[in-house]
């Protein structure tokens, strides 16, 4: 079956770094999307990886490995608007997007 | 503003009554779809609609019916919902180009829908 794996919580500190991991299994891969969702409002559009890499966007990066079936999300300079859902998505080979369940991201002072 | 609007963001329901949540989408997208978000779940695929066209059901009750008149909107229509159908729904357009690779989706805001 298809899978997307990503921790269901986890808690950094403003100014901080923190990685979320993103590890999938998918009949067919034609590209990993990442969203933001902060508690009731909609999912935003972060960041889209094909090729094996890492994709910087000013503090947000994505990196992708498609031989090893992960991605992560790097976020930098952490800031308390960035506590939020973070989504991972994959595109399978019909073009249907997978999701995992995502990852709540707390963020303290 | 991510440019697909829902209506209402809000709504109660008891198990018997009829309603209809409403999407429209202002990005010129030709592709449609319905999602279900409960708590610590993957989002679930309900409808996709391309071009006005139902391209996926992904074994959805009937008590969910979907309409889509144009490419700007899409309802979902319900009836005689079960408690268990509570839930965050929604609404995301994308452009789907040759061969259906689509490009990024874009949400409306939701509506938290609780059936009593």
């Amino acid at each position: 079956g298809q899978n997307i794996d990503q921790p269901t919580e986890m808690t950094a500190t403003e100014g901080a770094i923190v990685q979320i991991n993103c590890t999938y299994q998918t009949s067919g891969f034609n590209g990993l999307f990442w969203y933001q969702q902060h508690a009731g409002e909609a999912p935003t559009f972060l960041s889209y990886n094909v090729l094996d890499g890492l994709e910087e966007k000013g503090r947000f990066s994505s990196f992708l490995s498609r031989s090893k079936g992960y991605s992560y999300l790097l976020l930098k300079e952490l800031q308390m608007k960035d506590s939020a859902s973070y989504l991972c998505a994959v595109s399978d080979s019909n073009y249907q997007l997978i999701w995992g369940a995502g990852t709540k991201l707390i963020i303290k002072p | 503003e991510t440019g697909v609007t829902q209506t209402p963001r809000h709504l109660v329901m008891g198990m018997t009554n009829k309603k209809s949540l409403k999407c429209e989408q202002h990005l010129g997208h030709n592709a449609m779809y319905w999602y279900k978000q409960s708590a610590k779940k993957p989002l679930e695929l309900m409808f996709v609609y391309n071009f006005k066209e139902q391209t996926e059901n992904n074994s959805v009750p009937s008590r969910f019916s979907p309409e889509c008149p144009n490419s700007s909107h899409l309802f979902l229509h319900l009836h005689t919902l079960q408690p268990e159908d509570s839930a965050l729904y929604l609404c995301a357009s994308s452009q789907e180009g040759p061969g259906g690779r689509i490009t990024e989706a874009f949400f409306g805001q939701g509506t938290r829908l609780t059936v009593v």
